[in-house]
């Protein structure tokens, strides 16, 4: 079974900050995927960045950068200089390997993130 | 491109009856997945469909049926509803290959249904 772990409900960050939103998953599977999704209140959620589990560098897609740490099993997102618009629920998720059938993504709890002027 | 769109956006239903829910997945996706999200929870895995068949089933009751057409779009079908089936209906659409860790899943806005 996987299991996705967000420990931070929410947070409170000022304009232009750099901040960092928690997530450590639980696996059994050898290969895997690290999915980071924004969900504003209108509720799409949108595809922010993806890690590999094999992959050797950590991701970054603008001023998105996942803090990946395999050993621990963490995968932190990053986001730099946030703006306004940054305010949503950000979802940590897993998927397992399709070799292994586990084609569901397992989504944590969510962090809601407000960014403060 | 076209992205991901559902419909209705909103639907009230009462304790009951019966609701279908639509998706059209991305241009070039061949793969639907639907989730459920209660209010304050993260994204339940429904079920997914892939080449018109069932692919994976999250842990939801037989009263939770899907189709998915040839040209990939799908409906999420519920039958005797229930006051917990009062959720953000999700789906996503992807483009399966047979090996690998594959592509993102890409969301579409979403069904709000409300039971009573």
């Amino acid at each position: 079974a996987q299991k996705i772990t967000q420990t931070q409900p929410g947070m409170f960050v000022q304009e232009k900050e750099a901040v960092t939103l928690d997530c450590t998953y639980d696996t059994s599977d050898p290969s895997y995927g690290l999915f980071w999704y924004k969900q504003p209140s209108s509720g799409e959620m949108i595809f922010l960045i993806y890690q590999g589990s094999y992959d050797q560098q950590n991701a970054t897609e603008g001023r998105y950068s996942l803090n990946f740490q395999k050993a621990r099993k963490s995968a932190n997102l990053v986001i730099s200089a946030s703006q306004l618009g940054d305010s949503a629920m950000y979802f940590c998720a897993m998927r397992g390997h399709r070799l292994f059938g586990n084609e569901k993504l397992t989504f944590g709890t969510g962090t809601r993130l407000t960014i403060i002027p | 491109e076209t992205g991901v769109t559902q419909s209705p956006t909103h639907l009230i239903k009462t304790r009951g009856q019966q609701v279908t829910l639509r998706c059209s997945s991305q241009s070039g996706h061949n793969t639907v997945s639907w989730y459920q999200q209660a209010l304050g929870q993260g994204p339940q895995f429904i079920f997914q469909y892939y080449r018109e068949e069932e692919n994976g089933r999250g842990n939801f009751p037989p009263r939770f049926s899907g189709l998915q057409f040839p040209n990939y779009s799908s409906e999420l079908n519920v039958n005797a509803l229930e006051l917990d089936d009062s959720a953000l209906y999700l789906c996503a659409s992807s483009f399966r290959v047979t090996r690998g860790e594959g592509n993102e899943q890409f969301f579409g806005p979403g069904t709000r249904l409300t039971v009573l």
